[in-house]
């Protein structure tokens, strides 16, 4: 396989649930990033990882928690979650010593919080 | 406070019919500026990256320009599979020294045969 991918492609949990999102990626890259996308809303980045270590955290509620054990894996562990969190959540990969290296991305978890 | 504004939001145009998406910015310390394609049911696909103003690239029937506040995305006798929603982002230096890239919302883009 190549590129950026992510399982499943569609999830619906309810609040009490806990679900995980996983994103792999293929392309030799060094730093991972978790986006949110919401309609009518910009990209809201949420975590970034650069060779394996926690490097941003956007004021995201401890309701999500990242994981990156290894440069080509990350997940998202996701629990008690509230209906305005859904949403498409993006994982992205990109060459961190590249300044302005373009992120590339995975086709999204749609996830549906009820 | 670091910006991007897409316009239109959302664009109609008949198959051949060129136009242009603008996307203006106000972030400050430019390091580059992305043009991004998404597919409904998709990630964004990259497109482009500009550095500096002045600076223009091209893919098949688009072409991106770059001045100091905003950038173009003209797209020349477009086709329906060029229906899509694109995404501006642009990477710039906050006052406080660190990198930080900002999205705009996108403009919708429909072609219709």
């Amino acid at each position: 396989e190549t590129g950026v991918t992510q399982t499943p492609r569609h999830l619906v949990m309810g609040m009490t649930n806990k679900k995980s999102l996983k994103c792999e990626q293929h392309l030799g890259h060094n730093a991972m990033y978790w986006y949110k996308q919401s309609a009518k809303k910009p990209l809201e980045l949420m975590f970034v990882y650069s060779l394996e270590e926690r490097v941003e955290n956007n004021s995201v509620p401890s309701r999500f928690s990242p994981e990156c054990p290894n440069s080509s894996h990350l997940f998202l562990h996701l629990h008690t979650l509230q209906p305005e969190d859904s949403a498409l959540y993006l994982c992205a990969s990109s060459q961190e010593d590249r300044v302005t290296a373009p992120l590339h991305f995975g086709n999204g978890t749609r996830l549906t919080v009820t | 406070e670091d910006q991007v504004t897409q316009s239109p939001e959302a664009l109609r145009l008949q198959e051949g019919e060129s136009s242009s998406l603008n996307c203006s910015y106000t972030v400050s310390g430019l390091r580059g500026l992305f043009w991004y394609r998404q597919d409904p049911g998709k990630g964004p696909e990259f497109l482009f990256t500009l550095y500096s103003a002045g600076e223009e690239k091209e893919k098949e029937r688009l072409k991106a320009t770059l001045t100091k506040k905003e950038s173009f995305l003209h797209i020349t006798a477009p086709k329906p599979e060029d229906s899509a929603t694109y995404l501006c982002a642009v990477q710039g230096v906050t006052q406080g020294g660190s990198e930080k890239l900002v999205f705009g919302k996108g403009t919708k883009l429909t072609v219709n045969p």
